[in-house]
């Protein structure tokens, strides 16, 4: 079954306005990862957080992570056409297993 | 884009048919995945190997087999595909220079079984 369930499902806002999309997971986890997918294109890693970590930043990304809550938030700042695409969670789980478990991802819309 | 590709990138094919895809890769990655993506249910993982001839079931294993004679080379095989294949495969490699568990993924193939 899926571990991360996304919300919402879609999400469509104007250029320059911030892009706020959340995750939650069932287990506990090493790290939680966050995939950006443009339209028939394959998944392109975008960040990482680990688990003892609260809060990341890379350029206009934030991510957050509470453990406690067993919940993520990605957040895009001053969004740009180019940012429209569908973005997963994704946890590595902490099982030694190497492997990934996907959300279902919430589809970002940036309006001109 | 991690040396990865995916064939091939478009197949139709019938019921009842085995088809294989195969994602190659160039860097010598020891983990390699095959997920397939379908609407409403993201990625989901098939099968993986952790080495050459290393496999192991993921989440949705059935009507699939995998084989991985080299390290370059992974194979996804439906011995005899149904419509419920139909969908958009996905070959990832995990970047075991760093140990957080990165994926990079190809390019994808579509698979529309008729």
């Amino acid at each position: 079954s899926q571990q991360g369930e996304e919300d919402p499902q879609a999400l469509s806002i104007q250029e320059g306005e911030n892009a706020t999309m959340n995750c939650s997971y069932k287990t506990s986890i090493n790290n939680l990862q966050w995939y950006r997918q443009n339209s028939g294109r394959g998944l392109v890693h975008l960040i990482l957080i680990r688990s003892n970590e609260r809060e990341k930043h890379s350029g206009r990304l934030r991510v957050t992570l509470d453990t406690s809550k067993k919940s993520s938030s990605l957040l895009i700042t001053a969004s740009r056409a180019a940012d429209t695409a569908s973005y997963f969670c994704a946890t590595d789980e902490n099982q030694g297993a190497q492997k990934l478990v996907f959300g279902q991802g919430t589809r970002l819309t940036i309006n001109p | 884009d991690a040396g990865i590709t995916q064939s091939p990138r478009h197949k139709v094919t019938e019921t009842g048919t085995p088809v294989t895809l195969r994602c190659h890769q160039t860097e010598n990655h020891r983990y390699m995945y095959w997920y397939r993506q379908d609407p409403g249910h993201g990625l989901r993982l098939i099968h993986y190997s952790y080495g050459v001839k290393d496999t192991d079931k993921g989440e949705v294993s059935d009507g699939y087999s995998v084989s991985r004679s080299k390290t370059e080379d992974f194979l996804l095989t439906l011995e005899s595909a149904t419509s419920s294949q139909t969908s958009v495969y996905f070959c990832a490699i995990r970047e075991q220079a760093l140990a957080d568990g990165t994926q990079y993924f190809g390019p994808g193939t579509r698979l529309l079984v008729l």
